[in-house]
């Protein structure tokens, strides 16, 4: 079992839905977690970064965690065609300095 | 001032043969990380470097892998006698110390082994 499990997808909704991605995970020690942002042939860029649980906005965006369930969840409003992209879930203990990542959703948004 | 960069961004090469690939961090960034991303595995760890040593390699598939990282900056992952199960994309990122700092990501180096 792998220890952070996010559904790959596709996911493809139209213009201006309200787009919902999650990520389980296992193990209790992961304290920060993190949503990147990739497009194809570049490299991830980081979304969203939290500690605690709870929700974090930032425009268009809104980032949950809720570490009793080992779930975490990013919305996205009002989707625009540039979110089209992979949406990859990262997260990471305290100890040590690697992250563990989720295997992506792919998602498209049509205009 | 400029990201994260990797040299070459595209590599072709022979079953057998060692590869070479290079991660140029933000300046300034003491941590530096190597990760695989390849189909239907999603982003795996590689190995982490502080400075010039490596505390966590354990993410290095075999023997043939490896990594060192000089003056503190510029970095350089080796794979000797490639397979082709090492066709992957190689990413690099670095952070600016450790622990809950950010890490962020280069393009990316895709490795293709016929």
């Amino acid at each position: 079992q792998k220890e952070v499990e996010q559904d790959p997808g596709p996911l493809s909704v139209p213009e201006g839905a309200i787009v919902s991605l999650n990520c389980t995970y296992s193990n209790s020690a992961f304290q920060y977690f993190m949503w990147y942002r990739q497009y194809s042939r570049k490299g991830p860029e980081l979304l969203m970064y939290t500690y605690s649980s709870g929700n974090k906005e930032d425009g268009r965006f809104t980032a949950q965690v809720d570490k009793s369930s080992k779930y975490i969840s990013l919305f996205i409003r009002d989707s625009q065609p540039s979110d089209s992209a992979t949406y990859l879930c990262a997260m990471k203990g305290t100890s040590g300095s690697r992250l563990t990542f989720g295997e992506g959703t792919q998602l498209t948004v049509n205009p | 001032g400029a990201g994260v960069s990797q040299s070459p961004s595209n590599k072709v090469t022979e079953k057998g043969k060692d590869v070479e690939l290079r991660c140029d961090p933000i300046s300034g960034h003491t941590a530096l990380y190597w990760y695989r991303q390849s189909l239907g595995q999603g982003l795996e760890f590689l190995i982490y470097f502080q400075g010039n040593s490596a505390p966590d390699k354990s993410g290095l598939p075999s023997d043939r892998f490896s990594a060192e990282r000089t003056g503190g900056s510029v970095s350089t992952l080796t794979i000797q006698r490639t397979q082709q199960e090492d066709s992957a994309v190689y990413l690099c990122a670095s952070s600016l110390a450790t622990g809950g700092d950010t890490q962020y990501f280069g393009p990316g180096t895709r490795l293709t082994v016929l």
